[in-house]
């Protein structure tokens, strides 16, 4: 059974660029978290998906982010407009149910931007 | 608001010693209790877990936590640390439908 995906593990991306970065949960789980991880930093939550659906994102910057979870494909998490503040690790984690409450985390996205 | 706090930063060890790492929490309902560790340039593992009962819980590669709730707590530890154990360990509790996650503690083993 493999575990939670994400890709690119490293992306660099200079200032105005879009960044993309997809997550994959494990087989069976329907729900997804992304975290942010800044250098020296704990993670921070940022958004709760279900398929198709945003459940939470309270932990998302107002502007420039956003996160969706199709029906078919990966959960993608998009920052417009990058800007140096933005470099961080981000993190998937994926559940099976709402009510279960272990998190599995994928490897990681290592964002750069120049 | 709930919060999680690790009071080390960083805690150096010698091999084959015992390791106990600190975590405080914040939050007003029963909490539910996690222990990561992260390696370097990795993603992170669950250690273990604290839902209910038992408030000493047995995790993976040797590891255990108490469940204190006088104190807030929700310590790890480790009776022998292997060198192996070298990495950074962050406590957190479920606060709706999220974690919140402690600063971390990096732990280093030294031969």
């Amino acid at each position: 059974n493999a575990g939670v995906m994400q890709n690119p593990r490293h992306l660099v991306r200079r200032r105005g660029q879009e960044a993309r970065l997809r997550c994959s949960p494990m087989k069976g789980h329907s729900h997804v978290y992304w975290y942010r991880q800044l250098p020296e930093e704990g993670l921070k939550f940022m958004v709760y998906l279900q398929k198709e659906n945003i459940i939470d994102e309270s932990g998302m910057p107002k502007e420039r982010f956003s996160a969706e979870f199709p029906k078919e494909g990966p959960s993608i998490l998009r920052i417009q407009q990058v800007v140096r503040g933005d470099s961080a690790a981000y993190f998937c984690a994926s559940s099976p149910t709402r009510g279960v409450w272990e998190q599995y985390f994928g490897p990681g996205t290592r964002l750069t931007v120049t | 608001a709930q919060s999680v706090t690790q009071p080390d930063i960083h805690i150096t060890v010698s091999e084959g010693a015992s390791l106990e790492l600190r975590c405080n929490y914040s939050y007003g309902a029963t909490p539910y209790l996690f222990w990561y560790v992260q390696s370097p340039g990795q993603g992170l593992q669950l250690l273990l877990k604290y839902f209910s009962g038992d408030t000493l819980v047995q995790g993976i590669k040797g590891f255990e936590a108490e469940f204190k709730r006088s104190q807030s707590s929700f310590n790890l530890r480790k009776p022998s640390v292997h060198w192996s154990d070298a990495a950074e360990y962050f406590c957190a509790v479920r606060a709706g439908n999220m974690l919140t996650f402690g600063g971390g503690t990096r732990l280093m083993v030294k031969p």
